[in-house]
């Protein structure tokens, strides 16, 4: 398996502009999860699907901030419009059905908005 | 509210060395406990995953232990080597949610 697999790894963009983050989750896992990554604050998790459907998105920041799952593999989180302080590394993660088994991460987008 | 304090924040220690990183949460009640390394730059790579009815997991030269009654787990780094130089995270899992403490960074010095 390729693992997690996260697209694009490096976005620079322009305070207002949309941005859209890929991820592709193991084959098999029913659970994903998009995380945060930033000095300060550590790595807070944004929001967690399973079977695609959105369980918890109480980490999502602010409006601005949408993810969707529309089908197994494939989930998208997008920022419009984009803001200085969403710089950061975006993470997707992904676990198979038996809670217990871990997470196995993507290499991350790091995002910059200028 | 699930809360994960690792200590120390930073270790600098000659290569050769034994070393225990420590990492500490305030909800026993967890499915697991999983330990990451990060490099920088970099993606999180797991290191050792412990189930909560376990209390250690070993692999090569790294131990993690478990003991949820008193909240807390060690990971043990044998014979430490300039590779090893990087950030350890520890992660406890809840309800699907992990939770990540802030990390150790590890130098391992030649």
């Amino acid at each position: 398996d390729a693992g997690v697999i996260q697209s694009p790894r490096h976005e620079v963009t322009e305070m207002g502009q949309e941005v859209t983050l890929r991820c592709k989750p193991i084959s098999g896992h029913d659970y994903l999860f998009w995380y945060r990554q930033t000095m300060m604050r550590g790595l807070e998790l944004l929001i967690y699907f399973n079977n695609n459907v959105p369980i918890d998105d109480s980490g999502m920041p602010e409006d601005r901030f949408s993810a969707k799952m529309p089908n197994a593999s494939f989930s998208t989180l997008k920022i419009q419009p984009s803001e200085p302080r969403d710089s950061a590394v975006y993470f997707c993660a992904s676990s198979p059905p038996n809670r217990g088994n871990g997470y196995t991460f993507g290499s991350g987008t790091r995002l910059t908005v200028v | 509210k699930q809360e994960v304090t690792q200590i120390p924040a930073a270790l600098s220690v000659p290569e050769g060395e034994n070393l225990v990183l420590n990492c500490s949460f305030t909800d026993s009640a967890i499915y697991n406990l999983q330990w990451f390394r990060q490099d920088p730059g970099k993606g999180l790579t797991s290191l050792l995953l412990i189930q909560s009815s376990q209390r250690e997991q070993t692999s090569g030269r790294l131990n993690a232990s478990l003991d949820k009654s008193s909240g807390r787990s060690t990971l043990y780094i044998a014979a430490s080597q300039p590779g090893d130089s990087a950030t350890y995270l520890c992660a406890v899992q809840g309800a699907q949610k992990l939770v990540f403490g802030q990390g150790t960074r590890l130098t391992i010095n030649p």
